[in-house]
């Protein structure tokens, strides 16, 4: 079946790096642009990032760019968020999601998401 | 960016009645060329991730039950679930993507059983 799941979260300190994963499985990957989204605790949803299908293009959210880098290595069906000098404020679930439409270079919605990878920045 | 603005916060439905979510989008997301609304309707369950319900403001994903349904056009969108069930106690989401990137959220609509 259609799965996205994620991993790499974890307790870390301020100004720290970490990165994240998500595997993704049942549906052709490569054809799909990917978005990372986050929740904070008791807080609503943000977009992060989204990658296009083939890795060319990334685009970020003004909270992350220059700190977050999004990847993608299609053929093991991995996408990546790397995120360095984290911050409290970065406290979150972090999901990674499926883009609806495949093989296009924008972007609607997700259609797809995994459970989500808890990340707590703290010292 | 568009901006998506939802209300209530949160409102409390006995279990059969209607629930009435609005989304109010800072610019339109009608696009003039294929005459459709840019909007996405999501539901979040306590401790599970978003679920996407309806897209082009009005289309049910496969598998939303038919209670559900979206409507409005240009700035203005409604979710309404017909008849409020128990598993419907959710947290639901409407989303922009008219422009993007950014792709952007509303703030939520907390949705309890009275």
């Amino acid at each position: 079946q259609v799965q996205l799941v994620e991993s790499g979260g974890g307790v870390v300190q301020p100004g720290r790096s970490l990165r994240l994963s998500c595997a993704a499985s049942g549906f052709t990957f490569s054809s799909h642009p990917m978005h990372w989204v986050r929740q904070a605790p008791g807080k609503g949803l943000e977009w992060l990032t989204v990658i296009s299908y083939d890795g060319n293009n990334q685009y970020y959210a003004d909270s992350v760019r220059g700190r977050f880098t999004i990847s993608r290595d299609n053929p093991t069906n991995t996408v990546y968020l790397e995120m360095s000098s984290l911050r409290a404020e970065d406290t979150a679930v972090y999901y990674c999601a499926r883009e609806w439409l495949t093989n296009v270079h924008y972007f609607y919605g997700m259609d797809v998401w995994g459970q989500g990878t808890t990340v707590t920045v703290s010292s | 960016d568009i901006v998506m603005t939802q209300s209530p916060d949160s409102l409390a439905v006995s279990l059969g009645e209607r629930a009435t979510i609005n989304c109010k989008s800072s610019q339109s997301v009608l696009h003039s060329s294929n005459n459709k609304n840019y909007l996405a309707w999501y539901q979040q369950r306590p401790g599970q991730p978003p679920k996407l319900l309806i897209y082009w403001a009005s289309t049910r994903e496969s598998g939303v039950p038919d209670r559900f349904s979206g409507s409005g056009s240009g700035t203005d969108f409604t979710l309404t679930i017909s008849s409020l069930q128990a598993e419907d106690v959710a947290v639901y989401y409407c989303q922009q993507y008219y422009v993007t990137p950014p792709l952007t959220f509303g703030g939520g609509t907390s949705v309890e059983i009275k």
